[in-house]
């Protein structure tokens, strides 16, 4: 069965520095999801986009946050410089049609980051 | 803002024991609602989606309903194992995203 992959699994940096989060989504699926959970909480969207275009990137700090989706397929989300307060687990997702339609998302195992 | 509300934050039960877990949610024009299971450091497993125009599903031992005009959801589950340990987390969808629930964290003990 298809699924999303994510890459590292795990990442641990020094705050100030640059990360680097990527996912390939299920193939053919043409939205593709960032989240953010924070321990103890629940999934917090980040950025959606639908193909490379975002369609949703209103809770993305943009001042050391960035995601690409260059040529529509997989994805990168960076942060630079890192804080304390980012270390969190950060989920891919992704679902087959278009953006809004209420379809269903399927994660992937997620990358744990952990700034010191 | 869409919120959503899980009660209780945390179950214990013994095994072989049915139980409910609740979600609630602020507005109710949403596409559908999905229940996931989360194990501890890992990603999310959908369990079921319920689309706003149906009132429950079934999988296995689980069974989630869905009142949209009231709000509310539930998780049945039945006959509950140690592997069902976990956290259930429900996420209602709007136009654009899910909102999740801060999850119900379940302990099935032996």
């Amino acid at each position: 069965e298809a699924e999303v992959a994510q890459s590292p699994r795990y990442k641990i940096t020094e705050k100030s520095q640059a990360v680097a989060f990527w996912c390939d989504p299920i193939s053919g699926h043409a939205t593709l999801y960032w989240y953010r959970q924070i321990l103890g909480q629940g999934p917090e969207l980040l950025v959606q986009f639908q193909d490379e275009s975002v369609v949703d990137d209103s809770q993305l700090p943009k001042d050391r946050f960035s995601a690409e989706r260059l040529k529509g397929v997989d994805s990168t989300l960076k942060i630079q410089p890192a804080e304390l307060g980012d270390s969190a687990m950060y989920l891919c997702a992704s679902s087959e049609g278009l953006a809004g339609m209420g379809e269903t998302q399927y994660f992937g195992p997620g990358t744990r980051l952990l700034v010191l | 803002k869409q919120e959503v509300t899980q009660i209780p934050a945390a179950l214990s039960v013994p095994e072989g024991e049915n139980l409910v877990l609740n979600c609630s949610f602020t507005d109710s024009a949403i596409y559908n609602l999905q229940w996931f299971r989360q194990d501890p450091g890992k990603g999310l497993t959908s369990l079921l989606l319920i689309q706003s125009s149906q009132r429950e599903q079934t999988s296995g031992r689980l069974n989630a309903s869905l009142d949209k005009s009231s709000g509310r959801s539930t998780l049945y589950i039945a006959a509950s194992q140690p592997g069902d340990s976990a956290t259930y987390l429900c996420a209602v969808t709007g136009a654009n995203n899910l909102f999740f629930g801060t999850g119900t964290r379940l302990t099935v003990i032996p």
